[in-house]
């Protein structure tokens, strides 16, 4: 099982503003490791949306954004468009386990 | 255009073995770390493994240790992963990623930027 929590799904209008929150431990996220996060539209390899806490690669819209506080961090899209729909997941590095750890994943869907 | 092309997946039976190949183009190769995820039947992500750029040194998931090795050859531009004593559980879309580092520690910092499409293993008598 993931030590990454997120919510199983999330949904919203189109335009509308959703967030994904991710909860880790003091031995991931609360240890300052930093959080990533990738989408993954259906039938497809996951892409990378927001890395370092809150940085996007070139190509990304600023709908999306990050950001990180004490054990949790969280992803906004802003302006939900119909293409936004997909599974989210976060990832970052847990010292107790040693290894790269990624979150449950999270369902959005456009209503 | 930065590429990564999955091969090797296949139906393998318990006990069995598989190698993983990933074909990497438009990039220097060697200059990066790589990785290994997958991705069960309707389930989330699990990072497997993870290799330096050199090659030097490798990580794994506690749950494929002593079973999967990683490895790449710089010279053909290609990432490896030898699966052995594959077990059901293991069945899954294997994913190669790309880090925009060289080394496997940076992937704390900066994530895995370019992924593969996949190539799937079934595990199964």
């Amino acid at each position: 099982q993931s030590v990454l929590t997120q919510p199983p799904s999330v949904s919203g209008a189109p335009g509308q503003r959703v967030t994904i929150s991710c909860t880790g431990s003091s031995s991931n996220i609360g240890a300052g490791y930093d959080v990533h996060w990738y989408q993954q539209l259906p039938g497809t390899a996951p892409k990378l949306l927001i890395y370092g806490n809150s940085n996007r690669p070139s190509g990304v819209p600023d709908r999306f954004s990050g950001s990180k506080s004490g054990t949790s961090a969280s992803l906004a899209i802003t302006g939900l468009q119909a293409e936004d729909e997909a599974d989210y997941y976060c990832q970052s590095y847990d010292s107790s386990l040693i290894l790269y750890v990624f979150g449950t994943g999270t369902k959005v869907t456009v209503l | 255009e930065v590429q990564l092309l999955e091969s090797g997946g296949g139906l393998v039976q318990p006990g069995g073995s598989l190698r993983l190949s990933c074909a990497a183009s438009g990039f220097t190769f060697s200059s990066y770390a790589m990785s290994w995820v997958r991705q069960a039947p309707g389930k989330g992500l699990e990072w497997v493994s993870a290799i330096s750029g050199s090659g030097g040194s490798t990580y794994y998931a506690d749950s494929v240790k002593g079973r999967f090795t990683i490895s790449r050859d710089n010279s053909k531009n290609t990432l490896y992963l030898q699966m052995n004593s594959l077990r059901a559980e293991d069945t899954a879309v294997y994913y190669c990623a790309k880090a925009p580092v060289r080394e496997v520690a940076g992937m704390r910092y900066y994530g895995m930027d370019v992924w593969g499409q996949g190539t799937t293993v079934t595990v199964s008598s």
